[in-house]
């Protein structure tokens, strides 16, 4: 069974630029993660997806990151514009949580971001 | 607020030893509970995990203990092996927030041979 994949693996950007995240969840799992993981800290979840519909959304800062999951499978996350803090790792994971709602998430390699 | 806390940013143990990971919570509606491993840019990988209903759950060398009173839980690792060295992260979930996950800060865990 083929992982989580994510896109790229590093991105160095200057502040104000934009960027953008890509990730295909493992076949057949409804649900999908974006988490942004700053060095020292767990990963705080920024936006879930039931299918390609959001589920929770609060802690994503909708004034400068945006997420969609078309069609229900690949999703991309995209901050515009960057600033230094937003240096992180960003995670993606994705469940069969529709199908039992104990399971646990996989998770791909993340993306390490780094805002200069 | 931390909901979740790992109170021990690392812990050094000898190989064939016993590594003993700590939790604490806050939120007494946490239902479900995961251990979760992480190595150097790697994702996090699911290690093992517990419902509220139960205290003990076991899995090879990996067995997680519930103290539902104390708001407590532990990872015990026996025997510890070298490629147990990683960071391993505890998390939460209750059955009304779609099973969100709220993680811990991720304890270090170093194997010395």
């Amino acid at each position: 069974e083929a992982g989580v994949a994510q896109s790229p693996r590093y991105k160095i950007i200057e502040k104000r630029q934009s960027v953008a995240f890509w990730c295909n969840p493992i076949s057949g799992h409804a649900t999908l993660y974006w988490y942004q993981q700053i060095l020292g800290q767990g990963p705080k979840l920024l936006i879930q997806f039931q299918n390609n519909g959001v589920v929770d959304d609060s802690q994503l800062p909708k004034d400068r990151f945006s997420a969609e999951r078309l069609k229900g499978v690949d999703s991309t996350l995209k901050i515009q514009p960057a600033k230094l803090e937003d240096s992180a790792v960003y995670l993606c994971a994705s469940s069969d949580w529709g199908r039992d709602r104990k399971a646990e998430a996989f998770f791909g390699q993340g993306t390490r971001l780094t805002v200069v | 607020d931390q909901q979740v806390k790992q109170n021990s940013p690392s812990l050094s143990v000898q190989e064939g030893r016993i590594s003993i990971l700590n939790c604490d919570y806050t939120n007494s509606m946490f239902d479900y509970f995961l251990w979760y491993k992480k190595y150097p840019a790697e994702g996090p990988t699911f290690l093992i995990s517990i419902s509220s209903i139960k205290d003990k759950n076991e899995d090879g060398r990996f067995t997680v203990f519930l103290n539902k009173s104390a708001k407590h839980l532990s990872l015990h690792i026996v025997p510890s092996q070298p490629g147990d060295s990683a960071v391993y992260f505890c998390a939460a979930s209750t059955m009304d927030s779609n099973y969100q996950l709220i993680w811990g800060a991720g304890t270090k865990l170093i194997i010395k041979p």
